[in-house]
């Protein structure tokens, strides 16, 4: 059975720390994997990655897929109050493009 | 661009009645998803169509959920007859080929 594991489930930072956020994936016919925050409505979308050790960036954050390893890492430099969301990752099936999420990390800065 | 559109945002309906969730994906986009979070059990895929037909439906929990996608531009999910287990909120998302899901800002269900 497919499955996306992430790690920690919860974290409490002060800002201006930097996070690491982990996920691992079983997923059939890999694709692609996706990371997502989610803040008191719908996830919006950070990263989607399909290629091992290519680091995509944005802004503070950053995330790199390893396909050895079948996992993935999110980073956050200076966190700010705002960063305070549930992050969430997903393994894409090829051919159905099939979304598995996992239960996510819920992160919260203090100021 | 209105995005995904979901109706009502919030729902709150007692034991036995029959519920009805409604979303509008973004133009143009040939897949769309239905979603249930839970605190316990995180995001979990209900169904999903491609081009209006169900792929997928292997995540709908039993026989009282059922979902239809009747043309491209709107989708049901039906919950009949409802129970207080189902109180979660359920996502819609849709997606063109290979681009990310985009989400609705879901609907809150609350079964007394």
């Amino acid at each position: 059975e497919d499955k996306v594991v992430q790690s920690p489930l919860s974290l409490v930072v002060h800002e201006g720390d930097t996070v690491t956020l982990n996920c691992s994936y079983e997923v059939t016919n890999f694709r692609s994997l996706l990371w997502y925050k989610q803040e008191k409505k719908a996830p919006t979308f950070l990263f989607m990655l399909t290629s091992s050790g290519i680091e995509k960036k944005s802004g503070r954050l950053s995330s790199i897929l390893d396909k050895k390893e079948l996992s993935s890492i999110l980073n956050i430099t200076a966190t700010q109050t705002g960063d305070s969301a549930i992050y969430l990752c997903a393994g894409v099936t090829s051919g159905t493009y099939k979304y598995i999420f996992g239960t996510g990390t819920r992160l919260k800065v203090l100021a | 661009d209105a995005g995904v559109i979901q109706s009502p945002r919030h729902e709150v309906t007692e034991m036995g009645q029959e519920v009805t969730l409604r979303c509008k994906p973004i133009s143009g986009h040939d897949y769309l998803f239905w979603y249930r979070q839970t605190m316990m059990r995180g995001l979990e895929l209900l169904i999903y169509f491609n081009n209006n037909v169900p792929i997928d439906d292997s995540g709908m929990p039993e026989d009282r959920f059922s979902a239809k996608m009747p043309n491209a531009s709107f989708s049901t999910l039906k919950i009949q007859p409802s129970e207080p287990r189902d109180s979660a909120v359920y996502f819609c998302a849709s997606r063109e080929s290979d681009s990310p899901l985009h989400f609705g800002n879901g609907t809150r269900l609350t079964v007394t």
